[in-house]
């Protein structure tokens, strides 16, 4: 089975602009959350979404927002963008809590 | 959030078990212990999670301690592709702030050929 698509896989902005990405689950998973990696920070998280309700929030400025769509797709958006942002988005789709999730192969943003 | 202690990195030789201790003594009834790895450029996978009894699948084995303060994931007969970062994390089984996935730096483990 297809599993977490992430689009786009690379992408470069400037300072300022904003960005939207988007993940498809694996069909089925009704359960996504999103995760930054920087070299420096790690993995952190951003917010998990279940049934188009966002379940959980990471501790992110209010510039970094997301959504749910009822066929359970998601899409993260980044305003006014800054340098700083620059990073592999992670997106990652679970049946529910008892289970474990499966990661996309990220999207990898630069800002400059 | 419950937090897990993990070394920061292990050394094994091909085709040998590898054990993978992580420490989480203030874990709560009802948190579940999963551990995830990330191969070099490429997001987090995961391996194997469990309540209370030990658990086995195709990639690993994870052993419970009884008090539940303490997990080891067992990678049978590790091979080079297992050279990754593994991370410990305890996620709770019910909604709130402690359902989600809380990455530590993780264990770096290293498979000499």
């Amino acid at each position: 089975k297809a599993g977490v698509t992430q689009t786009p896989r690379y992408l470069i902005k400037t300072r300022g602009q904003q960005v939207t990405l988007s993940c498809s689950p694996i069909s089925g998973h009704r359960s996504v959350s999103w995760y930054q990696q920087t070299p420096g920070q790690g993995l952190q998280f951003l917010f998990e979404y279940f049934s188009e309700t966002q379940r959980n929030k990471g501790n992110f400025p209010g510039r970094f927002s997301g959504r749910q769509f009822s066929n359970s797709r998601s899409e993260m958006n980044v305003s006014t963008l800054e340098l700083g942002d620059s990073a592999l988005y992670l997106c990652a789709s679970s049946l529910d809590l008892s289970y474990g999730y499966t990661f996309g192969s990220g999207t990898r943003l630069t800002v400059v | 959030d419950a937090k897990t202690t993990q070394p920061n990195s292990m050394e094994s030789n091909e085709e040998e078990p590898v054990h993978l201790p992580c420490n989480h003594s203030t874990i709560s009834g009802t948190d579940y212990i999963h551990w995830y790895r990330q191969l070099p450029s490429q997001g987090p996978e995961y391996v194997i999670h469990g309540l209370t009894s030990n658990v086995n699948n195709r990639m690993a084995s994870l052993a419970i301690a009884e008090d539940r303060k303490s997990s080891t994931l067992i990678l049978h007969r590790a091979t080079l592709r297992d050279a990754a970062v593994y991370y410990c994390i305890l996620r709770a089984v019910y909604t709130g702030a402690n359902s989600k996935l809380t990455f530590g730096k993780g264990i770096t483990l290293s498979v000499r050929p």
